[in-house]
């Protein structure tokens, strides 16, 4: 219930790709869903965010497409570059006074030149 | 600006050792503050987080403890180190009643 299941393990996409990362998540409870962006040896850092109000989330390349009904969000990254290689984590909170993320296991994401 | 603060970046001790991971976070008051660990590869499991000073809510039973001594300092400890102990480290705060996340640099231990 408390689990978020993240897809692919890893991905190697040509510069100018458009990589799709996603997860699915079981507990309704969950009211927000952010993504997270990890370089190697670096704490994560939060990309792009949604709830479940709104259906798609668009900052930059990066975009956020979400099925309520479903229980599943995606990341897309448009015109992907080098400097996008990382790790990518989505995770999910519920309005509770912890406010703690469950994280999904990570995508390594690399752009080949 | 809001800033946290993390050490040390590395750390390699013996087992059995005792250990003491620090976290502080500046320009904020009455922060949510989190302790996740990173296996290599894996993803991040939250090991602690806590609401206010004293208060410190467990999330998976471990050799590894938590105290929040102060608003803004997040301390994690262990009497006595195991080899499944290494690992990445990460503090991470939140607003009160925000659920945007903000993590430190991390920790590497290694317990050898």
């Amino acid at each position: 219930q408390q689990q978020v299941k993240q897809s692919p393990q890893s991905l190697i996409v040509q510069k100018g790709g458009i990589p799709i990362i996603n997860c699915a998540y079981e507990n309704t409870a969950f009211d927000y869903f952010p993504w997270y962006q990890q370089f190697p040896g670096k704490g994560p850092a939060l990309l792009i965010a949604i709830r479940p109000d709104v259906s798609e989330k668009k900052e930059g390349r990066f975009t956020i497409s979400f099925n309520k009904s479903a229980k599943q969000f995606s990341l897309h990254i448009m015109d992907s570059q080098p400097g996008d290689s990382a790790t990518y984590f989505c995770a999910a909170s519920m309005r509770d006074s912890s406010y703690k993320l469950i994280f999904g296991s990570g995508t390594r994401l690399l752009v080949r030149p | 600006s809001q800033t946290i603060h993390q050490w040390p970046a590395t750390l390699v001790q013996p087992v059995g050792s005792p250990l003491s991971l620090e976290c502080t976070v500046e320009g904020t008051s009455n922060p949510n503050l989190y302790w996740y660990r990173q296996a290599a590869g894996r993803g991040l499991q939250l090991l602690f987080y806590s609401v206010g000073i004293g208060q410190i809510s467990s999330e998976v039973p471990q050799n590894l403890s938590a105290s929040r001594p102060q608003d803004r300092q997040f301390i994690l400890s262990s009497k006595k180190l195991l080899l499944s102990d290494s690992g990445f480290y990460l503090c991470a705060w939140t607003v009160q009643g925000n659920t945007e996340a903000f993590f430190g640099q991390g920790t590497r231990l290694t317990v050898v």
